[in-house]
């Protein structure tokens, strides 16, 4: 066990709908990652929050948003969904920034769009 | 971030050592090296990291050539829940810049443990 807690570990939705995905960091960690992996692209870097403020976006979609909470749990939001955006997303958490500090990460929620 | 080759698969008989390779020739002076594993569309698994000396813990050991160019990581008595994907990934040291630290996986190792 991680320590990064996910939920919904599964999401059925359908096109045209709006899912917010959930991630509590390990105690003490600052630093929420998030990452999509689909069939197609593997791994991906979507977009980085350090105790409240976006610090990183990688190829994240305009359709897609996220937020970290005073309570640094933090939130992706899917919207406008396609059949594309069926993937397994994973947060991560570290207690800072740069590559000294260790990524740890959740189980992940796999969203099915149909 | 430096980009990484690793084989596309390996086997390995369950007892013995697997040793999985990984080139890195651009690497630059602040660039770690790090080692994950993803068992069967789990969370990636973080195993071990590096920057220039060799590193072992309760998992895997890590070799990293003295040029800093390629590294090996080493399970040492493989066993059948070992299978996995392994990504070898190099991320930069300092927390400046665009990167803050993000890890880029790139196709990884499909490592297979055989009874």
């Amino acid at each position: 066990d991680s320590g990064v807690t996910q939920t919904p570990k599964h999401l059925i939705t359908a096109t045209g709908q709006r899912v917010t995905l959930r991630c509590s960091p390990r105690s003490g960690d600052l630093s929420v990652y998030w990452y999509q992996q689909s069939l197609d692209q593997g791994l991906q870097f979507l977009i980085q929050y350090y105790n409240g403020e976006e610090r990183a976006k990688g190829n994240i979609l305009e359709r897609f948003s996220a937020q970290q909470f005073p309570d640094l749990h933090s939130e992706l939001n899917l919207s406008s969904l396609e059949l594309g955006d069926s993937a397994l997303y994973f947060c991560a958490s570290s207690v800072g920034l740069g590559a000294k500090n260790i990524q740890y990460f959740g189980a992940g929620t796999r969203l099915s769009v149909l | 971030d430096a980009k990484t080759t690793q084989p596309t698969s390996m086997d390995c008989a369950e007892g013995r050592a697997a040793n999985l390779p990984c080139n890195h020739s651009t690497i630059s002076g602040n660039e770690y090296v790090y080692w994950y594993r993803q068992i069967h569309s789990q969370g990636p698994q973080y195993i071990i990291h590096g920057l220039k000396n060799n590193e072992t813990n309760e998992m895997a050991s890590l070799i990293i050539t003295e040029d800093r160019k390629s590294s090996t990581l080493i399970l040492p008595h493989a066993t059948l829940r070992d299978t996995a994907v392994y990504y070898c990934i190099v991320r930069v040291g300092n927390a400046g810049g665009t990167s803050y630290g993000k890890l880029t996986f790139g196709q990884g190792t499909i490592l297979t443990v055989h009874p």
